[in-house]
């Protein structure tokens, strides 16, 4: 059975507050890994895809790195909205199936 | 146009009922999914369609019957549910199987009594 975990379960912050977020999956017969944001009722957004070890993606104030070979990845949020309040899921994709395993998510309460 | 629909957004349904949820894209991908998502739970991979054809089944009972009409279109058709199968059911396409983000659309809330 192939475990995606992710800690913590949830953050509560400050806006202006920086923080992040970890996903750990296996280290072996790794393909990439998928990082989503999920809004309430709304359909889960891609943010990123990451391939090759030692990856750093970046979008507007929101940013991932990768290790494949201890099996973790961050995502860092710079000076958190309201509007990043979501939960924030991280997916595995296995070389040997290519199906994506998701963690639980991280969710994050941004208050004004 | 990135946006991945499903029909319809709930859906209440007996035990004895025949019911489909929808899904549509027109990306061009040729990969399509279903997962089922209960509370506070990650979501779960149902099935898997690649050039329209069925790829990955997880072992998910007959009760759930998937179809792919077209490479646009994916169908879950529900048949004798029960209440434990009471989730929110979410359809993704990709460009293939193997690569690329998986696009989602915004789930059919599903409660059967």
């Amino acid at each position: 059975i192939l475990n995606v975990e992710q800690s913590p379960q949830s953050l509560h912050v400050q806006e202006g507050d920086s923080t992040n977020f970890t996903c750990s999956f296996p280290s072996s017969n790794f393909y990439a890994l998928h990082w989503y944001r999920w809004e309430t009722a709304k359909s889960p957004e891609a943010l990123f895809v990451m391939t090759l070890n030692g990856d750093e993606k970046k979008k507007g104030r929101i940013s991932a790195t990768l290790n494949t070979k201890e099996g973790y990845s961050y995502l860092y949020i710079k000076g958190s909205q309201p509007e990043d309040s979501a939960t924030y899921l991280c997916a595995f994709a296995s070389s040997n199936t290519g199906k994506l395993i998701f963690g639980q998510g991280t969710t994050l309460q941004v208050k004004p | 146009d990135t946006e991945v629909t499903q029909t319809p957004k709930h859906l209440v349904m007996g035990m004895t009922n025949k019911k489909s949820l929808k899904c549509e894209q027109h990306m061009g991908h040729r990969a399509m999914y279903w997962y089922k998502q209960k509370a506070k739970k990650p979501p779960e991979l149902m099935f898997v369609y690649s050039y329209e054809k069925l790829s990955i089944n997880e072992s998910v009972p007959s009760r759930f019957s998937p179809e792919c009409p077209n490479s646009s279109l994916l169908n879950l058709h529900l048949h004798a549910l029960q209440p434990e199968d009471s989730a929110l059911y979410l359809c993704a396409s990709s460009q293939d199987r193997l690569t690329g983000t998986q696009y989602f659309g915004p789930g059919t809330r599903l409660l059967v009594l």
